[in-house]
């Protein structure tokens, strides 16, 4: 069974740093694209970025571009979403998703809320 | 940038109804490759968004036949044939003609009257 789990939620101050993770298993973790995308709260789904754990290649929304990092660590099958210093406006739900069968984000992780506040 | 602007915002439909979901891009999303790269997502109350429809009008695995997906260049339409209660929840529309280059439409909202 194809799983995209996330870390759990996150409560930072601004200015601290933040790495979420999201594992994947189930399928052959290199051999497909995962993207990030930011809910706000209340709000709709914005495209961060994506990465190919095969070899890393890395793109980024112009949204997002130098705001985060994302990464993937394909020893243990588990893509990274990393801050290095978090405002208050980065509070939102992330998701991981998956290109697996075919189409684009054909299978999601739960979410990882991340709230921050002073 | 491609916009991609979804009309209603929201509706109300009595369970058994059909419902009908616009949304327009900016420029075409038909592709050189000859394909149409236009996605229709459902996010239920509390859950991660689920995808419906892929290349405008294909459904995706277990989705159910009442879903049915339609358009063409820019202008794209998600029709519910029979609404169901389980059908509430925000419904999203997503580009990807630009090769791993994503938008989102603002969504819209389906509830049951």
């Amino acid at each position: 069974e194809v799983q995209l789990v996330q870390s759990g939620a996150e409560v930072k101050k601004p200015g601290e740093s933040l790495k979420i993770s999201c594992k994947g298993s189930g399928y052959s973790f290199t051999s497909y694209w995962i993207g990030w995308v930011r809910q706000m709260p209340g709000k709709g789904l914005e495209w961060m970025g994506i990465i190919y754990p095969g070899d890393s290649d890395t793109r980024y929304s112009p949204s997002f571009q130098g705001q985060v990092t994302i990464s993937a660590d394909k020893s243990i099958s588990t893509a990274y979403l990393q801050w290095s210093s978090l405002k208050a406006s980065d509070t939102a739900m992330y998701y991981c998703a998956s290109s697996i069968a075919g189409a684009p984000f054909d299978y999601w992780g739960q979410g990882t809320l991340v709230t921050v506040s002073s | 940038d491609i916009v991609m602007t979804q009309t209603p915002l929201s509706l109300s439909v009595t369970p058994g109804q059909p419902a009908s979901i616009s949304c327009k891009s900016s420029q075409s999303l038909l592709h050189s490759d000859g394909k149409t790269y236009l996605y229709w997502y459902l996010q239920k109350p509390g859950q991660p968004p689920q995808l419906l429809i892929y290349e405008v009008s294909n459904r995706f695995s277990g989705v159910p036949d009442r879903f049915s997906g339609s358009g063409s260049g820019t202008d794209f339409t998600l029709k519910i044939s029979r609404v169901e209660a389980e059908d509430v929840g925000v419904y999203y529309c997503m580009q990807s003609i630009q090769l791993l280059m994503y938008t989102f439409g603002q969504g819209t909202k389906l509830e049951i009257k």
